[in-house]
């Protein structure tokens, strides 16, 4: 199966911009890339996702590498509400998470 | 309102007893998920559902056993033969289309705490 790898953790400052890499270099044709994040003792909540080509929303954005063996999920302004785990999946038929990325907000 | 129901929020259960986690969806989602989480862990697939009356072993299936008889309904046994139960549970669901399914979103319940006493 195609895995991801992300930083374990990752610092920002509040209202500056944060990006989040993520690297799947066996991802599939088919496996389209999502983004999830985790408060404590929550269920994930959608981001975003995409296949081939950048995707904005009102949450985020991604920025996917030509080969599509990265991504790269972008927070324009960071607040103190964004502090979560953030996960970065391959999606086929199935939905497996790694480990995330923990993101700290400092104020 | 529309969403993922999982209940109970805390379950205790004693050593050699089985218990049963329930969730329920009102989204007319076909496919749906459980998953454990162990304290500072990501997520590890349990079983996953696509339709009605067929399901499919995860990567840690082993002690677990699943049933999907209605749509909206997707209950996970956590048995004795599961040595180490005590974890953070959730179920998620989507909808399915065969072939397509990776482009749908996944949506998760609020989670079910069990603790072996």
């Amino acid at each position: 199966d195609a895995k991801t790898t992300q930083p374990n953790s990752m610092e920002s400052n509040e209202e500056e911009p944060v990006h989040l890499p993520c690297n799947h270099s066996t991802i599939s044709g088919t496996d389209y890339i999502h983004w999830y994040r985790q408060l404590p003792s929550q269920g994930p909540e959608y981001v975003i996702h995409g296949l081939t080509s950048n995707v904005n929303n009102r949450m985020a954005s991604l920025a996917i590498a030509e080969d599509r063996k990265s991504s790269t999920l972008i927070l324009h302004r960071a607040t103190l509400r964004d502090a979560a785990v953030y996960y970065c999946i391959l999606r086929g038929n199935d939905m497996r998470f790694g480990a995330g990325t923990r993101l700290t907000v400092k104020p | 309102d529309g969403g993922i129901t999982q209940s109970p929020k805390y379950l205790f259960r004693k050593e050699g007893q089985n218990v049963t986690l329930s969730c329920e969806q009102n989204l007319n989602h076909d496919a749906m998920y459980w998953y454990r989480q162990d304290p500072g862990q990501g997520l590890r697939l349990i079983y996953y559902s696509q339709i009605v009356n067929d399901f499919q072993k995860g990567d840690i299936a082993e002690g677990y056993s699943v049933s999907r008889e209605k749509k909206e309904s997707f209950p996970l046994t956590v048995t004795s033969a599961q040595k180490n139960p005590t974890a953070f549970y959730l179920c998620a669901s989507s909808m399915a289309a065969f072939g397509l399914l990776g482009r749908n979103t996944i949506y998760f319940g609020e989670g079910s705490w069990l603790t072996v006493v």
